[in-house]
């Protein structure tokens, strides 16, 4: 089945206690993507991958970093968590640009709480 | 500006109604168009991709006016089902751009 997965679903953490939020996609897609859902503001793109070892801002990188050793795997780092994380992230990942009308597909979703 | 506007709604509507959402984007060389569901605290979920010529997939109805930077979509007799928010979502080159969402309660 083709899928993305993200891992864990929910986490409550202490500030400053480094995380890991994993993503990983079976389709083969060259993009891949995080975001941040929160109320009223909608999704925002923290980071995105066009494929391996390319990676870039998005809009609301402050905090976070991201990897792409491997084409499916794309975890979410936060090195020092802080109280203002606190939201709803969603890994996504989609056909590069130029393969015609590719939808984003998205992960379950990680609902990170940190105190 | 935002890429991508739309109504946040919400919109609370009784099963049986016909309701339309709308959604302007701000980039004229924008490719791909979608309409997302989705249903609280889970992920979104593609619900259409919005065609030139507009397409129709059983009640819902998508409509794209490239010269206005418009894009719509319409649900015909409603079910108590179709309560979501229903996010506009614009493709330029690899990035999305995903409106705030449109909610939607259809009520009994």
């Amino acid at each position: 089945e083709a899928q993305v997965t993200q891992n864990p679903r929910y986490l409550i953490t202490v500030t400053g206690k480094k995380l890991t939020v994993t993503c990983s996609q079976n389709m083969n897609h060259e993009y891949m993507s995080w975001y941040r859902q929160d109320p009223g503001l909608g999704l925002r793109q923290i980071y995105y991958s066009m494929n391996v070892e390319v990676t870039d801002k998005g809009d609301v990188p402050e905090g976070y970093k991201v990897s792409r050793k491997e084409k499916r795997n794309f975890p979410l780092i936060l090195e020092s968590p802080s109280p203002n994380q606190t939201s709803l992230y969603f890994c996504a990942s989609s056909l590069g640009a130029g393969k015609g009308y590719t939808e984003a597909f998205f992960g379950q979703g990680t609902r990170l709480t940190v105190v | 500006r935002k890429e991508v506007e739309q109504d946040p709604g919400p919109f609370n509507v009784p099963e049986g109604a016909t309701v339309a959402f709308n959604c302007t984007y701000s980039n004229s060389a924008s490719q791909s168009f979608f309409w997302y569901r989705q249903d609280c605290r889970k992920e979104p979920k593609l619900l259409m991709s919005v065609y030139s010529s507009g397409n129709e997939d059983g009640r819902f109805t998508a409509q794209l006016n490239r010269a206005s930077q418009y894009i719509s979509l319409l649900i015909r007799d409603s079910k108590l089902s179709d309560s979501a928010t229903y996010l506009c979502v614009v493709k330029d080159g690899n990035q999305f751009y995903f409106g705030t969402g449109t909610s939607l309660t259809v009520i009994p």
